[in-house]
């Protein structure tokens, strides 16, 4: 079974930089995609984007100025950061695995982290 | 973008019942079609993936149809725990989008 078991900040200002981290056990981290998916609060979900295990990416336009994603095979985890980060960011930040080419599903989650941005 | 429209935005239903829910695309989408289960407090689950395939362990109540643009997820003989936010999401096109979701909550 996938276990994906994320660790970062929780509470960051205005315009410092997000940075989470989703651990992966349980089964093997390469050829799937490895993304993030964020929630507001009472909001919806909104697809951030994916790291290959290859080291390609995918990115939501919305966001591909502020954002980067890795994924570090040697230690079957990938991290997400996001850059300059103001109030709209405050979320649940949840890391997925992705499965399937071309067309994906995202078949295990992370347990969320809730990123509030405030001064 | 592909946007994702979802019908109706919440529901109230009886266990036992049968609910469909509709998800509509900007744009056809062929099958690339998710349908993704969340309750209160929790992350959400996969339940259907490709439009009709159900992800491993999803009771066979819930059926998903559809191509191109439009979409349903039906439940059928609603139970307990199901009561909760549904969301589609396309995967055809980049960036893969969602749906607003769909609240089902006990009439």
């Amino acid at each position: 079974q996938v276990h994906l078991q994320q660790s970062g900040a929780g509470l960051l200002k205005p315009s410092e930089t997000l940075s989470l981290t989703c651990a992966v056990s349980g089964w093997a981290f390469n050829d799937y995609y490895w993304g993030w998916i964020r929630q507001p609060p009472g909001k919806g979900l909104e697809w951030i984007g994916e790291v290959h295990h290859t080291g390609s990416t995918n990115y939501t336009p919305s966001l591909k100025s502020r954002v980067s994603m890795s994924a570090d095979t040697s230690k079957n985890q990938f991290s997400l950061r996001l850059t300059s980060v103001t109030a709209a960011d405050t979320a649940m930040y949840y890391c997925v695995r992705g499965r399937g080419w071309p067309d994906r599903e995202y078949d295990f989650w992370g347990q969320g982290t809730l990123v509030t941005v405030s001064s | 973008d592909i946007q994702m429209t979802q019908s109706p935005t919440s529901l109230s239903a009886s266990v036992g019942d049968r609910v469909t829910i509709t998800c509509r695309a900007s744009q056809t989408i062929i099958r690339s079609l998710n349908w993704y289960q969340q309750t209160p407090g929790k992350a959400p689950k996969l339940l259907i993936y490709a439009t009709s395939s159900l992800h491993n362990g999803v009771p066979s109540r819930f059926t998903g149809s559809g191509s191109g643009t439009d979409f349903t997820l039906t439940i059928s003989d609603l139970q307990p725990e199901d009561f909760a936010a549904y969301y589609c999401q396309q995967t055809y096109s980049l960036p893969f989008t969602f749906g607003p979701g769909t609240n089902v909550d006990i009439k």
